[in-house]
């Protein structure tokens, strides 16, 4: 089975910190994916990579960076947090091509005071 | 852009059929998607259809696709508690070389006892 593990399941930082979400996948992925989710709103695509040291914006990145230094792990950077960054945040991988759904991890439920 | 569009809010007695509705935009050759979110978990792949289909069934799962008016249903038999969930549509764009999924705004069941 493929295994998508985010690093946190809560997190709660302090407006202006600077916060790493880890999300790390066993298949060997090409593609991994970070989103966020907030009611009403179902979830929007942040940032995604298609390969080691690649990246790609996604619909909403402002406030946000990535790193993908290894193929299994992607990281979303939140350079200076702000309120209205508190959401949850689901990161996904899958392999490139048609009828290659994404898998995703369990989120983390992340909290900025 | 991609649009996919679905109701909200969805309500079943146990043991009734529940038919969650969407409706998509891109007219080219695509894949679409159902998954399950269960309350603090991440989402879950249930199934999968592409544009050249009429239907797919998987157990108590019925897909149902409407290709002319871009209208896509996920039928579940004999609801369960179980199966109290957000459940979102997505479609893939096989067209544009997208790596993306676009999502709906999820449909939130809730099977009554």
């Amino acid at each position: 089975d493929v295994k998508v593990t985010q690093s946190s399941r809560y997190l709660v930082k302090r407006t202006g910190e600077k916060v790493f979400l880890e999300c790390v996948q066993d298949m060997d992925h090409e593609n991994m994916f970070w989103y966020r989710q907030d009611p009403g709103l179902g979830l929007r695509l942040i940032y995604f990579s298609y390969d080691v040291k690649m990246k790609e914006k996604g619909d909403i990145p402002e406030g946000y960076s990535v790193s993908r230094e290894k193929k299994e792990r992607f990281s979303l950077i939140l350079e200076s947090a702000s309120t209205n960054q508190t959401s949850m945040y689901l990161c996904a991988s899958n392999i490139f091509g048609p009828n290659q759904p994404q898998h995703f991890g369990d989120g983390t439920r992340l909290s900025i005071l | 852009g991609e649009d996919v569009e679905q109701s909200l809010f969805l309500s079943v007695r146990e043991g009734d059929s529940s038919v969650i509705n969407c409706t998509y935009t891109d007219s080219s050759s695509t894949y679409l998607y159902w998954y399950k979110q269960e309350p603090g978990a991440g989402l879950q792949l249930l199934t999968y259809i592409f544009s050249n289909m009429d239907m797919k069934q998987d157990q108590r799962l019925t897909v149902l696709l409407n290709k002319k008016d871009k209208h896509l249903s996920l039928r579940i038999a004999d609801t369960q508690t179980g199966d109290s969930a957000i459940y979102f549509c997505a479609e893939w764009d096989s067209g544009a070389g997208s790596y993306q999924l676009t999502f709906g705004k999820g449909t939130k069941l809730s099977v009554i006892p």
